[in-house]
């Protein structure tokens, strides 16, 4: 059981380049979320998805764009990167959104710079 | 803004010492709190949760303390060890219908062996 996958693990991007940060779950889970953790700030909630089709902006959605096809995949796409994107980009699911008695399992992270 | 607040922000411990991370919050439709453990190059995982109508849980050495009328929560580490160094996050989620989890601003925890 793969639980979730994030691709790439690490990326250098120039500023303005675009690219897509993949997250699948084998889990078949409903929720599904992107958070960036920066020192000092935490985890922020970028964009999340309660099911196939339907997408939610987060905290900071602002230079990201996300959308949900199927179940198990759930891709976070940098339009135009910059540098205040700099972070390190976690995937996580759930069944329902890590409530009571439920647990957010998180994905390994993708470790992003951008010049 | 931050809506879970979370201190202090790193925290070194003597081994067998007790760990304490302090967490508040001003929303009061937080109705679950959760707390994550994140070690290095790895994805927070669930550590131990709380909902507002207890005052106190207990799993092995981690007890989660919570003050309703304070709208304060803390994360207690009994008999620290070095094994327990890692990044604790505490959480809160709405209640309703919200699914998503709002963080606090993490605490780098280290236990001097």
């Amino acid at each position: 059981n793969a639980g979730v996958t994030q691709t790439p693990k690490f990326q250098v991007l120039k500023t303005g380049q675009s690219m897509t940060l993949q997250c699948a779950q084998d889990m078949n889970h409903e929720y599904m979320s992107w958070y960036r953790q920066d020192p000092g700030m935490g985890l922020r909630l970028i964009h999340y998805s309660v099911g196939a089709g339907i997408t939610d902006q987060g905290e900071v959605p602002n230079g990201y764009n996300v959308s949900r096809s199927t179940t198990e995949d759930f891709p976070l796409r940098l339009l135009s990167a910059a540098p205040s994107q700099t972070s390190v980009y976690f995937c996580a699911s759930s069944y329902s959104g890590g409530g009571y008695n439920e647990k957010l399992f998180f994905g390994s992270g993708t470790q992003l710079s951008v010049l | 803004q931050q809506q879970v607040k979370q201190s202090p922000q790193s925290l070194i411990v003597q081994k067998g010492g007790i760990s304490i991370i302090n967490c508040a919050y001003e929303n009061t439709a937080f109705d679950y709190f959760p707390w994550y453990q994140q070690f290095p190059g790895k994805g927070p995982a669930l550590l131990i949760a709380i909902r507002p109508d207890v005052s106190e849980k207990k799993e092995g050495r981690f007890t989660i303390s919570f003050n309703k009328s304070a709208k304060q929560f803390s994360l207690h580490i009994m008999d620290s060890q070095p094994g327990d160094s890692a990044t604790y996050f505490c959480a809160a989620k709405l209640g309703g219908s919200a699914r998503q989890l709002t963080f606090g601003s993490g605490t780098q925890l280290t236990v001097l062996p």
